[in-house]
């Protein structure tokens, strides 16, 4: 049974640039969560996407952009990046509100 | 601001001892929550979830759950230096996002 996964492991790009990160859910689940987490903090919560729509934003700017297919796979997309965008982002699916959020191995996007 | 606040430590403890980890939340309408390790360079992994008052067991982790005082707490008994890592505290407010905490991290010493 495969868990959450996403792509690329690791980016690296320059200031200005346009990212897209990609997450697929783990098997059953139907919900997408993504979280930025920088160096010693927690996770902070980006958006999460449900049917196709997102649900609930946290506090990002509008350079912090979304989508999720039909099969439930989900991208974020990061524009104009800024140095302080430099990040573990992770990504977490889930079936139901209350039940517990499965987390990827993230991806590490370094910002020059 | 709903916050959910933990002491970041380091927590030593001697092999074999118990850790006590502990965590407060701020917003009273959170309904569920979760103890989530994490090890140096790795991603989030869930170990424990409550949603009731009390403690619940699962092996060598006890989660311990009182709304009243809005504290969260996980013990773990017999500690192995495998334990070492960053705990965070999650917890399920009124929407869909977990809020987390900075994390304590845990060192257990041989």
């Amino acid at each position: 049974d495969a868990g959450v996964t996403q792509s690329p492991t690791h980016l690296i790009k320059t200031r200005g640039q346009q990212v897209t990160l990609r997450c697929s859910p783990k098997s059953g689940h139907d919900t997408v969560s993504w979280y930025q987490q920088a160096l010693g903090q927690g996770p902070q919560f980006i958006f999460q996407y449900y049917e196709e729509e997102e649900r609930q934003r946290g506090n990002f700017p509008d350079r912090f952009s979304g989508h999720q297919f039909p099969n439930y796979s989900s991208e974020l997309n990061v524009n104009a990046l800024l140095l302080g965008d430099s990040a573990l982002y992770l990504c977490a699916s889930s079936y139901e509100r209350n039940q517990p959020q499965h987390f990827g191995d993230g991806t590490r996007l370094s910002i020059l | 601001q709903k916050e959910v606040e933990q002491n970041s430590g380091p927590l030593s403890v001697p092999e074999g001892a118990i850790a006590s980890l502990n965590c407060t939340y701020s917003d009273r309408g959170s309904q569920s929550f979760f103890w989530y390790r994490q090890y140096s360079g790795k991603s989030p992994e869930l170990i424990m979830s409550i949603y009731s008052n009390g403690d619940k067991e699962d092996g060598r982790f006890t989660a311990q759950l009182n709304k009243a005082s809005q504290y969260v707490s996980l013990l773990i008994r017999d500690s192995q230096p495998s334990d070492s890592a960053t705990y965070l505290c999650a917890v399920l407010n009124s929407g869909y996002a977990l809020n987390f905490g900075k994390g304590t991290s845990l060192l257990v010493t041989p």
